[in-house]
C-alpha cells in the first residue's frame, strides 16, 4: 500500500515557479497520483491527476519519473492566492484499494 | 454552478449522542466519498460509494459509524454513539467516476463534548 511523504512547508514569492515533491516509494502498478489544494475552512479542490510522465492543465503540471516513486507538482508564476495546503494522494480508485493522502505541504507565497 | 452541499455546517453535541451528517452530491455524479480531517491525522478516507453501493468503508470504525445512500441525491454518515475523539471536519465529495476529479463539499465541523 502506497504511503506518501511531502515537505511540511515551503515559502515562495509572487511570480516564481513552485515545485512540490511527493514521495511514494511503494506505489502500486495501478495507482494514480492526484494533487489537491485546500484553503482554510474549505474542502480540498482537485488540481491535477496523472499516471506517468507529464500531465499539464491550465493551472499546473505534474511530473512523474519512470519509476513512479515520486511526483512533482509544478505551479507556474504563483500569486498570493496560491497560499494554501497542497495534498498528494495515491491510490487505485478502480480497484477500490486504500487511499493515502500525504500530510500536506503548506505553501506560503510572499509579496 | 453545481456544488456538493453538506448539512449541518457545524454541530456541537455531547458524548453518547447520535450524530447524522448529510450530503447532496452533484447531480449526475455516481461516486460519493466521505472523509474526515483532523489536525493529528490529516485527511482520511472513511467510505466510498459507487452507484449508491458501498465499495470501501474499511477506513470507518464499524462499531459506531455507518454510511448510506438512500437515494442518488442523498448520502448520510451517522455516528452512534459519538465520542470526543470523533471531533473533526467531515467532508463529502462526489465525482463522475472513480478516476475523475472529486468535488468536495464545505464540510461539517463536528465537536463532541
Amino acid at each position: 500500500l502506497a504511503k506518501t511523504t511531502q515537505p511540511i512547508s515551503m515559502d515562495s514569492y509572487e511570480g516564481q515557479e513552485v515545485n512540490i515533491t511527493c514521495s511514494h516509494n511503494n506505489i502500486a502498478t495501478n495507482d494514480y497520483i492526484t494533487w489537491y489544494q485546500q484553503f482554510p475552512s474549505q474542502g480540498p479542490r482537485f488540481i491535477i491527476q496523472g499516471y506517468k510522465t507529464k500531465v499539464t492543465n491550465e493551472v499546473a503540471s505534474l511530473f512523474i519519473p519512470a519509476d513512479r516513486k515520486s511526483s512533482t507538482l509544478s505551479l507556474p508564476r504563483v500569486s498570493l492566492s496560491d497560499t494554501a495546503v497542497y495534498y498528494c494522494l495515491v491510490g487505485d480508485w478502480r480497484n477500490f484499494n486504500k487511499f493515502y493522502f500525504g500530510s500536506g505541504t503548506k505553501l506560503n507565497v510572499k509579496p | 454552478d453545481a456544488r456538493v452541499t453538506q448539512t449541518p455546517r457545524h454541530k456541537v453535541t455531547e458524548m453518547g449522542q447520535e450524530v447524522t451528517m448529510r450530503c447532496q452530491p452533484i447531480l449526475g455524479h455516481n461516486t460519493v466519498f466521505w472523509y474526515r480531517q483532523t489536525m493529528m491525522q490529516g485527511l482520511e478516507l472513511l467510505a466510498y460509494f459507487r452507484n449508491r453501493a458501498p465499495l470501501d468503508d474499511s477506513g470507518m470504525p464499524k462499531d459506531r459509524f455507518s454510511a448510506e445512500m438512500p437515494d442518488a441525491t442523498l448520502a448520510t454518515l451517522k455516528i452512534q454513539p459519538s465520542e470526543p475523539r470523533d471531533s473533526a471536519v467531515y467532508f463529502c465529495a462526489s465525482g463522475r467516476g472513480p478516476e475523475d476529479e472529486q468535488f468536495f463539499g464545505p464540510g461539517t465541523r463536528l465537536t463532541v463534548l
